[in-house]
């Protein structure tokens, strides 16, 4: 079955700074890979996805890369600020069907 | 639009007894699933609907562990009984199928405290 490993476990970035989150993951055939966030007590929510058939997607100041060879993709996210600290999850699902499997999880602190 | 609905929030239990979870999914989506999360840990599937149909459910614990789906709308996840190992979030999501990119919506989770 898939695995997806993120890392790292916990990130520490000033205000303004910008943060990158990196995930691996070991089903060749995997081609939907979305990231969620999940603030203390609440429900994840998806912020951004990326499709194999497409290396980068950007949202405002979120960024999602995909090395379909190596097997790996990365979340950026520029100029932090508080409101971004939270616990960031990166998952991965193929064509069997829309079977995420999901990292451990970042948590996030942007300080002031 | 309506998100995910679960209930109740927060459960404190007993070992040995049951507890049950109720999702009311996002209007229209055929497709339900149950998750568990540790903390500090990503979700893990633990069973998955289209309709009525369990499609996928080799994660659960079938010993203790049992969930259905009638009329293909609302769910329950039911645990008898329950250990101390059970404590964890459970998380309901839906989307409108699956197909790979369907996005799944999550519930806020039912918090299962076991003493």
């Amino acid at each position: 079955g898939e695995n997806v490993e993120q890392h790292p476990s916990t990130l520490s970035v000033q205000e303004g700074d910008s943060a990158v989150i990196k995930c691996t993951y070991s089903d060749s055939a995997s081609n939907y890979f979305p990231w969620y966030k999940q603030e203390l007590g609440k429900r994840p929510q998806l912020i951004i996805d990326i499709r194999s058939n497409v290396g980068e997607k950007k949202d405002q100041r979120i960024a999602v890369t995909l090395n379909k060879t190596a097997k790996h993709f990365s979340l950026h996210i520029t100029e932090t600020q508080p409101e971004d600290s939270a616990v960031y999850f990166c998952a991965a699902t193929n064509n069997a069907g829309n079977m995420l499997t999901f990292g451990g999880g970042t948590r996030l602190m942007v300080k002031p | 639009e309506a998100g995910v609905v679960q209930s109740p929030r927060y459960k404190i239990i007993e070992k040995k007894q049951p507890v049950a979870f109720w999702c009311n999914p996002i209007s229209g989506h055929n497709t339900l699933y149950w998750y568990l999360q540790n903390l500090g840990q990503g979700p893990e599937l633990l069973i998955r609907y289209e309709n009525e149909e369990a499609v996928d459910d080799s994660q659960l614990p079938k010993d203790r562990f049992s969930a259905e789906r009638l009329k293909g709308v609302d769910s329950t996840l039911k645990i008898q009984p329950a250990e101390l190992g059970d404590s964890a979030v459970y998380l309901c999501a839906s989307s409108l199928g699956t197909a790979p990119g369907e996005t799944q919506y999550f519930g806020p989770g039912t918090r299962l405290l076991v003493l």
